[in-house]
């Protein structure tokens, strides 16, 4: 099993649309979690940070299920400038120096 | 101008050749990282730095040496490129690593081994 998993896409959506993306992730103890937006053929940014009880950032409202293991993420009112790919980022194992993990990423359509 | 930069941006090389990515920074951070992007694989560690003199395997580092030449400069070579090591790689800083710290990226480098 995938340490983060996510659903390639494309997630096709028209302007204005409410569009959700799931990430799993398998290990239990992961303490850190993100979304970042990737751009293509551009680098990685941070989108938002998880926490647990949920956080929200203008249209983007991000959830942690930690019993689940799965991480959410809710864009709202899709913009055509919200297309992209958004890789859903969770801290790896280990003592010490606890590596982020990336997923492979959803790539969001927004069409208009 | 970019906070994190890559040199160079593009590269096209042959197997065999020595090639090396430079990335450097101005964000003041101690930490430096080396990432490669595959499609279908996300990103993944190739080689991790906490300070000059603190330098880590990550979990591809085979095939591949590292610098830090000074807190501010990170270097990724391949000492004989084979074409598996075509790919986009990316440098990146953090602060530290804990919850709500980023990590940021460089541009990348898009290396091609023919």
């Amino acid at each position: 099993r995938k340490e983060v998993e996510q659903d390639p896409g494309p997630f096709n959506v028209p302007e204005g649309a409410t569009v959700a993306f799931n990430c799993t992730y398998s290990n239990s103890a992961s303490q850190s979690f993100f979304w970042y937006r990737q751009d293509c053929r551009k680098e990685p940014k941070l989108l938002m940070s998880v926490y647990s009880s949920g956080n929200e950032d203008g249209r983007f409202t991000a959830q942690l299920n930690r019993a689940s293991q799965y991480i959410s993420l809710l864009i709202r009112d899709s913009k055509l400038s919200d297309s992209a790919t958004y890789l859903c980022v969770v801290n790896g194992e280990g003592t010490g120096f606890q590596k982020l993990v990336f997923g492979t990423g959803t790539r969001l359509l927004v069409s208009p | 101008d970019a906070d994190v930069t890559q040199t160079p941006r593009n590269r096209i090389t042959k197997t065999g050749k020595r090639i090396m990515l430079e990335c450097s920074q101005t964000k003041g951070h101690d930490r430096m990282y080396w990432y490669r992007q595959d499609p279908g694989l996300g990103l993944r560690l190739i080689y991790y730095s906490f300070d000059v003199k603190d330098i880590n395997k990550g979990e591809i580092s085979d095939g591949y040496s590292v610098s830090r030449q000074a807190q501010a400069k990170f270097s990724l070579s391949l000492e004989s490129a084979i074409p598996n090591q075509t790919a986009l790689y990316f440098c990146a800083t953090s602060a530290r690593l804990a919850v709500g710290d980023e990590q940021f990226f460089g541009p990348g480098t898009r290396l091609t081994v023919l």
